[in-house]
């Protein structure tokens, strides 16, 4: 158990509609980033988030947003869904990191979301 | 180019066997090194970290070379519990996120 914890489980929704999906992190961790898992493919980086602002950012558009909340916790949200946002999306949570090292991550059980 | 890239497998393996995965990364400057182990439909779990001096934990031993851009995992006296796919990890520090490769699937067969 990573005591990283994420909310829904699983998740069915329509094109066009909007998704929150949240995620608290593990207790004495206050960086939160987020990934985006297909089916066969490895993680894919979309956030990550530092003392309630986003520091980071991987090739996702801008449809996905996020927050991170005085407690660490934080949401993701994708507006205006399209059928390949169907994937994993698997929060992480860590110490921060310095400019040249990352520290390691300990990720949710993640949510699966379905568009149709 | 991919970023990481991973011999896919799967790797069918007796139980008792050594094996070993290979990874490639493209990216000069990346600092920090990984090896994640993904069950089937669950979410990836830290492994273990990979250090410039190499490091071992248990039956698991992982080594970078820096000049050629590559990490390996070795996993002697293999089980049917390591059965898993697994992912090699970079970060180039700071806040730019872990950069994955698709996985190995390894296959302990009794």
């Amino acid at each position: 158990e990573t005591g990283v914890t994420q909310s829904p489980t699983h998740l069915i929704k329509t094109r066009g509609q909007q998704v929150t999906l949240r995620c608290s992190s593990q207790s004495g961790h206050n960086t939160v980033s987020w990934y985006q898992q297909a089916l066969g493919q490895g993680p894919q980086f979309i956030f990550q988030y530092y003392r309630e602002e986003e520091n980071g950012r991987g090739n996702f558009p801008p449809r996905f947003s996020g927050l991170q909340f005085p407690n660490y916790s934080s949401e993701l949200n994708v507006n205006a869904l399209e059928l390949d946002d169907s994937a994993l999306y698997l929060c992480a949570s860590s110490r921060p990191g310095t400019e040249k090292m990352n520290t390691e991550a300990f990720f949710g059980q993640g949510t699966r979301l379905t568009v149709v | 180019r991919k970023e990481v890239e991973q011999d896919p497998g799967p790797f069918n393996v007796p139980e008792g066997a050594t094996v070993a995965f290979n990874c490639t990364y493209s990216n000069s400057a990346s600092q920090s090194f990984f090896w994640y182990r993904q069950d089937c439909r669950k979410e990836p779990k830290l492994l273990m970290s990979v250090y410039s001096s190499g490091n071992e934990d248990g039956r698991f031993t992982a080594q970078l070379n820096r000049a050629s851009q590559y990490i390996s995992l070795l996993i002697r006296d293999s089980k049917l519990s390591d059965s898993a796919t697994y992912l090699c990890v970079v970060a180039g520090g700071g806040a730019d996120g872990l950069t994955f490769g698709k996985g190995t699937h390894l296959i302990i067969q009794p």
